[in-house]
């Protein structure tokens, strides 16, 4: 079975400080993970993905996010929030053992970023 | 990647009746699959559609409630059935455009349905 936990349902930031979204996983096998954003009355929109390789994955709009393997963690991070980042930011995950492609994802984290 | 327009992008309904929600992508997918986002909560997996073969569906989720058409590799229906206030939710419909594991998904913008 594979699931996804995002502990913290808000994170509040001002603007031009860092951000750190928090997401673990469990899974059987080796898992693909996944940071999605979501905007007011918009569909989800992909920012990064983790396969293989590099502990560190760089994404869109200056996201990044870095898998630890030990900690089962896929955190995501941006250096220096903008007032624009304030969304819904779903993780989610495949497990490698898997035979479909079914998603999981976490509750959710609402950001805001202030000016 | 891959282009998904989805209609209605929002529809308030009354009790008792049905919706159909159109999901059209701009390249050919194998596997489409249909969301449901409750207020305040995560996307939960309501089934996937492949085409040429009956909809699978997720615990929770039946056919007579959920029914889905999948008539080419373009384009898929779900239809919510005799709606209540409960369904009021937005349905999200995805794609996984390459069809490999190690792909993301894409979405469509969604469909925001309030039943009264």
């Amino acid at each position: 079975a594979q699931s996804v936990a995002q502990p913290e349902d808000q994170v509040n930031v001002a603007e031009g400080n860092p951000l750190t979204v928090k997401c673990t996983y469990s899974v059987s096998g080796n898992p693909y993970l996944f940071w999605y954003v979501q905007y007011p009355n918009r569909g989800l929109q992909f920012l990064l993905k983790y396969i293989t390789g590099d502990n560190l994955v760089k994404g869109s709009y200056g996201f990044e996010a870095e898998f630890n393997k030990s900690q089962t963690s896929f955190h995501l991070k941006k250096p220096s929030a903008l007032v624009s980042d304030s969304a819904l930011y779903f993780c989610a995950v495949r497990d490698t053992r898997s035979n479909d492609y079914k998603l999981s994802f976490g509750a959710g984290t609402t950001v805001t970023v202030r000016a | 990647s891959a282009v998904i327009s989805q209609k209605p992008s929002r529809d308030i309904c009354q009790r008792g009746t049905s919706l159909t929600i159109q999901c059209q992508v701009d390249s050919q997918v194998t596997m489409m699959f249909w969301y449901r986002q409750q207020p305040g909560q995560s996307l939960t997996l309501i089934a996937t559609a492949n085409q040429g073969s009956e909809a699978t569906y997720e615990s929770g989720f039946v056919i007579d409630k959920f029914p889905i058409s999948r008539p080419n590799l373009t384009f898929s229906t779900l239809t919510v059935s005799n709606m209540s206030p409960e369904d009021s939710s937005i349905y999200l419909c995805s794609v996984d455009a390459a069809g490999r594991m190690n792909t993301e998904a894409f979405f469509g913008q969604g469909t925001r349905l309030t039943v009264v």
